[in-house]
């Protein structure tokens, strides 16, 4: 276990469904990331959330909506969702947002938008 | 644009033989990072050297830089059917440097 949990791992929702993702850390870092993983592509950085303020919206759709209540979670609102958005989503955490650090990933959430 | 690019894609051999992976970068970097992740799951940091490191060592893995030619390898000695994973490499982007930016991976299988 890295210390980084998300829930669900599997979804499968409609395109007119709302849905929330999860993350939750406990190894006391100040940074969180939504990371999007498809098939056959590279990882894609979505958002970077340092000390509860997001620093980072890598051209993200609207309809992917980051929440950081607190430096330990994370949620990623969903709402009219493409096909196309079906992939794995990661959340990671690390002890800043710095690329000097390395990061510590949770398990994903296998998303399916039917 | 990607920072990281791993070589080869896909890589198979033989359990208890080596497997190196090799990643090549395009600017300057103060780290670059390997991870792995088994099918499905997320990702885990191995290693971490930084720049003006030549050579580290973790249990079986061995991670080279080299600078001037802008490239890292990894080396799996002794390799492990459990190895069976997808291998990344990562590097701080310049710009915005609280991103850490993922190649596409080497999808390393061991045969027993």
């Amino acid at each position: 276990e890295t210390g980084v949990t998300q829930t669900p791992r599997h979804l499968v929702m409609g395109m007119t469904n709302k849905k929330s993702l999860k993350c939750e850390q406990h190894l006391g870092h100040n940074a969180m990331y939504w990371y999007k993983q498809s098939a056959k592509k590279p990882l894609e950085l979505m958002f970077v959330y340092n000390f509860k303020e997001q620093t980072e919206n890598n051209s993200v759709p609207s309809r992917f909506s980051p929440e950081c209540p607190n430096s330990s979670h994370l949620f990623l609102h969903l709402h009219t969702l493409q096909p196309e958005d079906s992939a794995l989503y990661l959340c990671a955490s690390s002890p800043a947002a710095s690329g000097r650090y390395e990061q510590y990933f949770g398990p994903g959430t296998r998303l399916t938008v039917t | 644009s990607q920072q990281g690019e791993e070589d080869p894609q896909a890589l198979s051999i033989q359990e208890g033989e080596n497997a190196t992976m090799n990643c090549s970068y395009k600017t300057s970097i103060n780290n670059l990072q390997w991870y792995r992740q088994n099918s499905g799951r997320g990702l885990v940091h191995l290693i971490l050297i930084r720049s003006n490191e030549r050579e580290k060592h973790s249990g079986r893995l061995r991670v080279t830089l080299d600078t001037s030619k802008k490239s890292s390898s990894l080396l799996i000695t002794a390799s492990r059917a459990a190895d069976t994973a997808s291998y990344f490499c990562a590097t701080p982007r310049v710009q915005g440097a609280q991103k850490l930016v993922f190649g596409q991976g080497t999808r390393l299988t061991i045969n027993p």
